[in-house]
């Protein structure tokens, strides 16, 4: 079964508007995160480390202040798309890091159209 | 440059080829993964390797070290495999370094 929730699996919002998914371990107390970012017929791109309790690293060329990371808990992340905008429009995952010689666990991935 | 280089990028087959799809890296890899996302968008790992030779099922996963280069086989293939297949090399111990191959779209034909 699904060792990784992510929620919701797709949401159309307006431009201008925030919109929040959550990433959940339901089987491993995670400190550590990773949000990623797939666009049409592109490879996933690591948009930010999501780390409990403290501040999310985030990598070059990501906006901190408009993709806004939360990890409050041991067994949620989420990502906040503050101000969306048609250009922020894609397939976001994120992924539980359950240590190097674990295999990868992703959740099923979140589609967010901009309109 | 850490780089992952797969191919090919599409593949079409009949059900019950011999499937091989080809993933290239840069030095300094930790291990290397296969992964499978379906169309809805989900991955599942297939395998990870740092070296040697792997199998599940009709899933075979291999890497030769001294080439940078890892295979992943799918025999007696069947229309249920058809997804995306990617690799991806971890670069320096961690998963904050993870790279993802670009992924190879498999068709399966019945």
């Amino acid at each position: 079964g699904a060792v990784v929730s992510q929620h919701p699996s797709w949401v159309i919002c307006k431009s201008g508007t925030s919109v929040k998914i959550e990433c959940r371990s339901l089987d491993f107390q995670a400190t550590t995160m990773f949000w990623y970012r797939q666009f049409p017929k592109q490879s996933l791109m690591l948009m930010a480390t999501s780390n409990e309790g403290s501040k999310a690293t985030y990598e070059q060329g990501v906006e901190k202040d408009k993709f806004l990371i939360n990890h409050a808990s041991l067994t949620l992340s989420t990502l906040t798309v503050t101000s969306a905008h048609p250009e922020d429009s894609s397939f976001y995952i994120c992924s539980v890091d359950r240590g190097n010689n674990s295999p990868l666990h992703f959740g099923n991935g979140t589609r967010l159209t901009v309109t | 440059k850490n780089e992952v280089e797969q191919s090919p990028q599409n593949l079409t087959a009949q059900e019950g080829e011999f499937i091989t799809i080809n993933c290239s890296y840069s030095v300094g890899i930790s291990a290397l993964h296969w992964l499978q996302q379906h169309p809805g968008g989900g991955i599942v790992s297939l395998f990870m390797l740092s070296s040697g030779k792997k199998k599940h099922g009709r899933l075979i996963a291999t890497i030769n070290i001294q080439e940078k280069h890892s295979s992943l086989h799918i025999t007696a293939s069947h229309p249920r495999d058809s997804a995306v297949y990617i690799c991806a090399a971890i670069y320096g111990g961690s998963q904050g370094n993870l790279i993802f191959g670009k992924g190879t779209k498999l068709s399966v034909k019945p």
